[in-house]
């Protein structure tokens, strides 16, 4: 089983759709976690860190829950320009902070 | 201010010949990271450097591969005896420090190696 693993997709929404995308991780002792978005042949870039108490960045959310070891992104009011891989990134600080990616969940958003 | 860069950000070399990736980070950012992505594919971790530490090799995935840095300035990655599979983007990321919530990856552009 993979340490990270996400739907790849891909997702294919209307502009305007709220869509929400989710992430499980397997180490119960990681400790800081991130959304990364990718868009095409270009490098990751970050998204949002996510708090254990949720937060929200414009139409973006970003929850934790521990209990069940996921996290996940939601997009409101979805734009062309959310067209892109996001890649969900667990830390594990006994791993002496090396990140851990998801493979990414492609989203396309259509006129 | 600059981020990181990555040259060359296109390499082709032929079959087993040796290439060279070189990453300089931001600076000041303790932490770097190398990571393989092939086409339409995820990241996949090859090396992490962390101040003085010993490097996390664990993604390294063959004795081909190697990677150094020193101290926390420019990192080389090392491909002997290059195969067709090797083809990829190499990414490069740094980060200011390696562990708790501010480890915010800064990723270079890559460099699209080809082997023919």
């Amino acid at each position: 089983r993979k340490e990270v693993e996400q739907d790849p997709g891909p997702f294919n929404v209307p502009e305007g759709a709220t869509v929400a995308f989710n992430c499980t991780y397997s180490n119960s002792a990681s400790q800081s976690f991130f959304w990364y978005r990718q868009d095409c042949r270009k490098e990751p870039k970050l998204l949002m860190s996510v708090y254990s108490s949720g937060n929200e960045d414009g139409r973006f959310t970003a929850q934790l829950n521990r209990a069940s070891q996921y996290i996940s992104l939601l997009i409101r009011d979805s734009k062309l320009s959310d067209s892109a891989t996001y890649l969900c990134v667990v830390n594990i600080l006994t791993n002496a902070g090396k990140s851990t990616f998801g493979d990414g969940t492609t989203l396309t958003v259509k006129p | 201010g600059a981020g990181v860069s990555q040259s060359p950000s296109n390499k082709v070399t032929e079959k087993g010949k040796d290439v060279e990736l070189r990453c300089d980070p931001i600076s000041g950012h303790t932490a770097l990271y190398w990571y393989r992505q092939r086409l339409g594919q995820g990241l996949e971790f090859l090396i992490y450097f962390q101040g003085n530490s010993a490097p996390d090799k664990s993604g390294l995935p063959s004795d081909r591969f190697s990677a150094e840095r020193t101290g926390e300035s420019v990192s080389t990655l090392t491909i002997q005896r290059t195969q067709q599979e090797d083809s990829a983007v190499y990414l490069c990321a740094s980060s200011l420090v390696g562990t708790g919530v501010n480890n915010e990856q800064f990723f270079g552009p890559g460099t699209r190696l080809t082997v023919l």
